[in-house]
């Protein structure tokens, strides 16, 4: 089982819908989860980050772990087309050397 | 504004040419990652350095080395490129490891 599993979509949705992104983690020892948005032919940048279970929220974004489950997902609510993108999982390694990150969820918002 | 630049953005090679791309940053990091991302594919990280602190991973190709002259500036070097190196390179950079890590634009390399 690969470390972190996320589905690659492509995801379509139309504009103002409820957006919601998943990976899995194999490994129960990680705490620290990340999102990064990857614009076509660009670098990733930082959505959000959390260090625990729950939720945490910025502006149309949600972050959610559950740790028990071994599963994060990232909400967007109202989508834009500006929200087009892939979208990351990244989780750091026990040594904390290296992210690693699932194969990224492309998402396409129409207007 | 602070922020991790890579140059050139497009780079073309021919296979077996030496190429260099270059990342600098303006955010006084510590650790810099060079990292290889194929269409479709997560991001891979190749190596770090953590000051001057060179680390590999494992399963890095040789064919792969880097310099770091200094805090800001980081180099990736491929000896010989291959067609299947033809990919974007992403330079990040974090204030520690285990921190947040910071992405440049990458540049996109393309073996002929």
């Amino acid at each position: 089982q690969k470390e972190v599993e996320q589905d690659p979509g492509p995801l379509s949705v139309p504009e103002g819908a409820i957006v919601s992104l998943n990976c899995t983690y194999s490994n129960s020892a990680f705490q620290y989860f990340m999102w990064y948005r990857q614009y076509s032919r660009k670098g990733p940048e930082l959505l959000m980050y959390t260090y625990s279970s729950g939720n945490k929220e910025d502006g149309r974004f949600t972050a959610q772990v559950d740790k028990s489950s071994k599963y994060i997902s990232l909400f967007i609510r109202d989508s834009q087309p500006s929200d087009s993108a892939t979208y990351l999982c990244a989780i750091p390694n026990q040594a904390g050397t290296a992210l690693i990150f699932g194969k990224g969820t492309t998402l396409s918002v129409s207007s | 504004d602070a922020m991790v630049i890579q140059n050139p953005r497009y780079q073309v090679t021919q296979f077996g040419k030496p190429v260099t791309l270059s990342c600098s940053q303006t955010l006084n990091h510590n650790v810099m990652y060079w990292y290889q991302q194929k269409s479709s594919q997560a991001p891979k990280l190749l190596f770090h350095y953590y000051d001057k602190d060179f680390n590999n991973e494992a399963d890095t190709p040789d064919n792969f080395q880097s310099r770091r002259p200094n805090t800001s500036f980081c180099f990736l070097d491929i000896r010989s490129p291959g067609l299947g190196d033809a990919a974007m390179y992403l330079c990040a950079t974090s204030p520690r490891v285990q921190e947040t890590q910071y992405f440049g634009p990458g540049t996109r390399l393309l073996v002929l």
